[in-house]
């Protein structure tokens, strides 16, 4: 079946860092959809991509899907606190509107 | 965005036990609604797929006899987790999926239910 690897695991950045987690899937993809879990709370839609190369930005977070939509990434510019947490890149599933997910990068922000 | 909701946001009980675990989309209508299961620093696991008004699809290696899931209605998913062992104590997630709109096919989460079988 479809997998959705996610690196890295663990992130570790002082405030003001850049960061950047990861997603490979084994097959294309008809789209992908980024979350992002709070310590304690549950998964947040951000955004989906659709179209090959597409890139797109909110505030300093950009999301980019590879040519051949089998790759996407997450690069927040200027870490801030806020940011903390567990992000997860899910591709559809094998039933109808399910989602494989990525097993997330837990992102910590020192101070 | 749509809000889902889950009752209880969190449960112990005594092992042997049943736990009923409810999802409700407040402000739409869900066909469709998912159950995931997580374990503590890690991933979503998709258990089974909740249809309206027909029984519900499990993933391999869920068993179905334990995890009960009716879809009564187009705002109401359960999760019974029946007989529950320390094994099962997990975080609980449902989510449900809006159609039309922006369609985006976005998933929105209910905030879970922490289950701890004692």
């Amino acid at each position: 079946g479809q997998q959705v690897m996610q690196i890295p695991q663990y992130q570790h950045v002082q405030e003001g860092e850049d960061f950047t987690t990861y997603c490979n899937s084994s097959t294309t993809l008809s789209n992908i959809q980024w979350y992002k879990q709070r310590p304690g709370g549950h998964p947040v839609f951000l955004i989906q991509l659709v179209k090959s190369g597409e890139v797109k930005k909110q505030k300093r977070l950009t999301f980019q899907f590879g040519e051949a939509k089998k790759n996407s990434s997450l690069h927040i510019t200027a870490t801030q606190t806020t940011d903390v947490g567990t992000y997860f890149c899910a591709g559809p599933g094998a039933g109808s509107y399910q989602l494989t997910f990525g097993k997330g990068t837990k992102l910590s922000v020192i101070p | 965005g749509a809000v889902v909701s889950q009752h209880p946001s969190w449960v112990i009980c005594k092992s042997g036990t049943s736990v009923k675990i409810e999802c409700r989309s407040l402000d739409f209508q869900a066909t469709t609604m998912f159950w995931y299961r997580q374990f503590p620093k890690q991933s979503l696991m998709l258990m089974a797929t909740s249809n309206e008004g027909s029984k519900a699809t499990y993933e391999q290696g869920v068993e179905k006899d334990k995890f009960l899931i009716n879809h009564a209605s187009l705002t109401l998913s359960t999760l019974t987790v029946t007989s529950a062992h320390p094994e099962d104590s997990s975080f609980y997630i449902c989510s449900a999926r809006v159609f039309g709109g922006r369609g985006l096919g976005e998933q929105f989460f209910g905030p879970g239910t922490r289950l701890t079988v004692l």
